[in-house]
């Protein structure tokens, strides 16, 4: 089965841009995460889905980030406008089950200039 | 506040030399803790799942132990290959968010010839 699918794998784009990444999880997964990762602070969870609803977005920085899932087998994290400190590796991973091991892709390398 | 403080940071050994990392936890109400490789580059793979009730769980040379009265877990790696270079993330899951999960710093682990 293939795993977990981000593209694009990386995006150099400008300030104020608007930004979209997109996740295709693994067939059969209920649950579905975004993650932000950097040298200072690590893997941050930013948004979890469960049958593709949204259930918890405490963690995304600000109104400039939104997510949707519109079916099971799709996901986006879209941020409008960038800013340079939002620059980071941002994974998708799914899960069957919330606390079970999540099945990460390999990022998106994202970097605003 | 739920934290999951690993040690060392970082960490060099030979190849076929053993090695043991550290978690400590403070993450309550538990629910398990996994622990996770991550290679350069690429996204986290889960290496071993524990529950409260499981003191061991193997998979090939990884081992991950877990102590839930002192809120302590190990993962202890077995005659080390370069491939083993990596970074090891530890990870703890509440027993209130299914989703939701604390991650440690991780360790970087570098084996040399």
């Amino acid at each position: 089965d293939a795993g977990v699918i981000q593209s694009p794998r990386h995006e150099v784009t400008e300030m104020g841009q608007e930004v979209t990444l997109r996740c295709k999880p693994i067939s059969g997964h209920d649950y579905l995460f975004w993650y932000r990762q950097t040298m200072m602070r690590g893997l941050e969870l930013l948004i979890y889905f469960n049958n593709n609803v949204p259930i918890d977005d405490s963690g995304m920085p600000e109104d400039r980030f939104s997510a949707k899932m519109p079916n099971a087998s799709f996901s986006t994290l879209k941020i409008q406008p960038s800013e340079p400190r939002d620059s980071a590796v941002y994974f998708c991973a799914s899960s069957l089950g919330g606390r079970q091991p999540q099945h990460f892709g390999d990022g998106t390398r994202l970097s605003i200039l | 506040k739920n934290q999951v403080e690993q040690s060392p940071q970082s960490l060099i050994i030979l190849e076929g030399k053993n090695c043991t990392l550290q978690c400590n936890y403070t993450v309550s109400p538990f629910s398990n803790l996994r622990w996770y490789k991550q290679d350069t580059g690429r996204g986290p793979v889960s290496l071993t799942i524990m529950t409260f009730s499981e003191n061991t769980k193997s998979n090939g040379r990884y081992t991950a132990t877990l102590d839930a009265d002192t809120k302590q877990s190990s993962l202890h790696i077995t005659a080390s290959q370069l491939s083993d270079s990596a970074s090891y993330i530890c990870v703890v899951s509440l027993n209130t968010n299914a989703g939701k999960s604390t991650f440690g710093d991780g360790t970087t682990l570098t084996v040399k010839p």
